[in-house]
């Protein structure tokens, strides 16, 4: 089934700002807005934002999330190492009835 | 607090079944719609099938209809996914998950391998 556009990979250097993209449909990130997870090597995946720009409790205000149209982005402001990690967006498919996840990017930190 | 709990990897032979469970605590169980989503090693997420925990309804992804069936048991706050049929592209980490919005809560995952 079909899913969002993520680009592969992403290098920032420290205490610089990266901006990660994700192209959906008017199925999915335009109607239904995105969510945005990070992932680290080996561990579940966590989540960082939610309807376009809602914040779990815990998260940092260094992520930010927004949409305009079909595409979601995810800026993460002064970078730090710890922000190297794999990061996905998510969102509900009205037309497939089913969630659908973008490939991934991957967040090198220099 | 809120966690989810899963049960143990499992090694499975192709043709063979595996009922994968995870268990909730921290708060009502059948408020919140639940989620499995599996990782392939290497590669990105791919969601399976979530139920409503208060009634029991389902929804599978198209992919796995047929082969999915995902249950809970609300005197323990646990949900299940079984898969049937398995074959060598099953192998990956299963992951349930809590939605609040999106996927708020994940369990640690379970490690699925099927091999002869």
């Amino acid at each position: 089934q079909a899913g969002l556009t993520q680009p592969p990979s992403v290098s920032k250097g420290l205490r610089q700002t990266a901006t990660l993209t994700c192209t959906g449909d008017s199925d999915n990130v335009a109607n239904q807005g995105a969510a945005w997870l990070q992932q680290h090597q080996g561990h579940p995946p966590k989540l960082l934002s939610y309807r376009n720009n809602n914040r779990p409790s815990g998260i940092s205000e260094r992520f930010s999330a927004s949409r305009s149209g079909n595409t979601a982005s995810l800026t993460i402001t002064g970078l730090q190492p710890e922000d190297e990690a794999d990061y996905y967006c998510s969102a509900w498919d009205s037309s497939l009835s089913a969630w659908v996840f973008g490939g991934g990017t991957k967040l090198t930190v220099l | 607090q809120v966690q989810l709990v899963q049960s143990g990897a499992e090694v499975k032979k192709p043709g063979a079944s595996v009922k994968v469970s995870c268990k909730a605590s921290g708060y009502t169980f059948t408020t919140y719609y639940m989620h499995w989503v599996r990782q392939a090693p290497g590669q990105g997420l791919e969601w399976m099938a979530v139920i409503n925990p208060s009634g029991g309804s389902t929804t599978y992804a198209q992919k796995f209809q047929g082969r999915v069936t995902m249950t809970r048991d609300t005197s323990t706050s646990t949900v299940y996914v079984e898969l049937s049929s398995l074959r060598s592209e099953d192998t990956a980490v299963y992951y349930c998950a809590r939605e609040v919005g999106s996927f708020d809560i994940w369990g640690q995952g379970t490690m699925v391998t099927v091999s002869s």
